[in-house]
């Protein structure tokens, strides 16, 4: 069973610093990550994909894999309160013709104080 | 921009009810997705739907769930005899179908179904 693991928080940072989320996956065959932003009673919002080793960056957010550690992080530079939400890993698993499923971690909760 | 809509927002129904739910994918997509959520808990994969049929379900999706597309527009997600245990968020997404290797699950807001 494919296992995806982020620390529930909440971390709380200040506004301005650098938030730093991380999670672990349990499927080593694995090839592709996302992370999703979610807000308290709304659905999972697309912040960044991520396919190969090393850094993705994207405005304000950088995404880091790491295969063989399987681990995945997310950077949030310069955050800001509206930055304060759930963020959730996702696994990606092939299912053929084209489609896939995610699997997802439970979220780590981000407060960014102002 | 197009959005993937769900109706309706909230659902209460009995405990024994048929209930279904409905999802209006974005208009060129064509792989759609039913995930839940119970409150507090993770994000769940149950069924994905293409070319009419499902191409992969869940451990969740039992004979109780049921999926269709009934007119080429909605998508529906069907639980014949809703249990207590039914009651959560119910997402809707949806994908087109590209070429490419990064394409992107597009979540509707969501049902909450509360079984009663």
């Amino acid at each position: 069973q494919k296992e995806v693991e982020q620390n529930s928080g909440p971390l709380s940072v200040p506004e301005g610093a650098i938030a730093s989320l991380n999670c672990t996956y349990s499927d080593r065959v694995s090839q592709s990550f996302f992370w999703y932003r979610q807000y308290s009673g709304k659905s999972p919002e697309l912040i960044m994909s991520i396919y190969s080793n090393g850094d993705k960056e994207d405005g304000r957010f950088t995404a880091q894999l790491n295969k063989a550690s399987q681990y995945v992080s997310l950077l949030i530079r310069d955050s800001q309160p509206s930055d304060s939400a759930t963020y959730l890993c996702a696994v990606k698993s092939e299912s053929g013709a084209g489609s896939y499923q995610l699997t997802f971690g439970k979220g780590t909760k981000l407060s960014v104080i102002p | 921009e197009p959005e993937v809509t769900q109706t309706p927002s909230h659902q209460v129904t009995q405990m024994g009810q048929e209930v279904i739910l409905r999802c209006v994918p974005i208009s060129n997509h064509l792989y759609f997705y039913w995930y839940r959520q119970i409150l507090g808990q993770k994000v769940e994969f149950l069924v994905s739907f293409y070319n009419n049929e499902i191409s992969e379900k869940s451990e969740i999706f039992d004979d109780q769930f049921s999926v269709e597309r009934p007119d080429g527009s909605n998508f529906t997600l069907k639980i014949r005899s809703t249990k207590l245990e039914d009651s959560a968020m119910y997402f809707c997404a949806t994908m087109r179908k590209t070429s490419g290797y990064y394409n992107e699950q597009f979540f509707g807001p969501g049902t909450r179904l509360t079984v009663l």
